[in-house]
This record gives C-alpha cells, structure tokens and sequence, in this order.
C-alpha cells in the first residue's frame, strides 16, 4: 500500500520560499510507471495543480504556467522522497498543498495535506 | 489549457435519492476523466477513472459515463456518507485541471 507523508512549515513570510517534502513508502520515487505531483487548493483558486517529476530513463519536470518561474519539484532517490520549492511567495500562495501519487494518468494516492500560510 | 466546468455547483438530496452531477471539458479529452469525493479536512479520493471504471473499493451505487466533452456522475441511491464534494479531473494533457467543484448537501 503506497502512503505520501508530508512534512514541513505552516507558516511562511512573504517574498521567502515555501518549501516542502513529501516521504514515500509502498513506491519508488523512480518508479518508471508514477509521476509525482504537487497540488494546492485554496478558496479562490479551487483545485489547483503545480507540477510533477518523473523518471523514465531519465528525469522530467512539468509545471503549471502560472508558477513555473517559481517553483522546483525535486526527486531525492537517497530518501525516496520528493519536495516542492515555492519561491517569492505572496498571500495568494496561502492554500492547502498535497503531494500525490499519478499513475495510469490518475490521481490514486495523496498526502495528508499542509495548510501554509503566507503572512508576516 | 482544457477547462472543466461542473453542474450545479451545489445540490441539496435526501437519503436514497438518486443524484447527477455533470462535467463539461472545452475540447474533446476522450475518455481522460476521473470523479474524486473529498469530504472536509481529508484529500480527495479518487471514486471513478477513466470516464466509468470503479476505483476498486468504492461502492457500486456510484457509475460514471460519457466520453469527448460531456461527463456524468450519477450516485443512484445516496447515503449518509455521501455528503461531500466531487470534483472532475481531466487527464487528457498538462496541464491537468479540475472542475470547480459540486457540494452534496443535506436536504
């Protein structure tokens, strides 16, 4: 059984980076049939995807437009584990963040969740 | 990017009524349509993929259909457990975007 732990801050400033990690276990972060995503979801925003990294032979990267010039979705092979890095945030950042398992182009398998907040 | 665009928004149901909920894509995504419940303070779980296969576990009394831009998700006889949020999701390109959302009420 594949299981996402989350860990990291609940508060950020503005203008500093969001940064969080996501543990796998039941999986490999080199799995050549998974990717692995970040999504948020705020108020406003709803359900909102950031990005995903993969390996199929070698590493990919996608990002959603809106945040691609400021994020960095990250394997670690050591741990087994993936972060995402969110840079210059503002209050519009604020949301819930989820790391999850795609495979067979589903979402199957999703982390606890992370409420962050961006406030001084 | 493909917009999805759900119907209603919200709903009010008793126990036992038969509900359907509706997603629209903006252009032709096959059958790359999944249906998730999230209930408040969980993840969203994945219910249905691929337009109407039953995630395993998940009761029979929810179906999904439709294929190209239009979608369905029909509960035939809702219970108490049901009272939640679905959400559509389209996987036909990156980026992956969902549906706005509709809230399963008590009536």
């Amino acid at each position: 059984q594949v299981q996402l732990q989350q860990s990291g801050p609940g508060l950020v400033k503005p203008s500093q980076t969001l940064s969080l990690t996501c543990a796998i276990s039941g999986d490999s972060v080199s799995s050549n049939s998974a990717a692995w995503n970040w999504i948020r979801q705020s108020p406003s925003r709803g359900l909102e995807w950031l990005g995903r990294t993969y390996y199929r032979s070698k590493w990919y990267n996608d990002y959603a437009v809106s945040v691609k010039s400021r994020t960095t979705i990250n394997p670690d092979t050591s741990k087994n584990q993936f972060s995402l890095q969110l840079n210059s945030v503002t209050p519009e950042d604020t949301a819930v963040y989820y790391c999850v398992r795609e495979d067979n182009r589903r979402y199957s398998y999703w982390g606890q969740g992370t409420l962050v907040t961006v406030s001084s | 990017d493909i917009q999805m665009t759900q119907s209603p928004s919200s709903l009010s149901a008793s126990v036992g009524d038969r509900v359907t909920i509706t997603c629209r894509a903006s252009q032709n995504i096959s059958s790359y349509l999944h249906w998730y419940q999230q209930k408040p303070g969980k993840a969203p779980k994945l219910l249905i993929y691929a337009a109407s296969n039953l995630q395993s576990g998940v009761p029979s009394r929810f179906s999904g259909s439709g294929s190209g831009t239009d979608f369905t998700l029909t509960i035939s006889s809702l219970q108490p457990e049901d009272f939640a949020t679905y959400y559509c999701q389209q996987s036909y390109s990156i980026p992956r975007m969902f549906g706005q959302g509709t809230k399963v009420e008590i009536k």
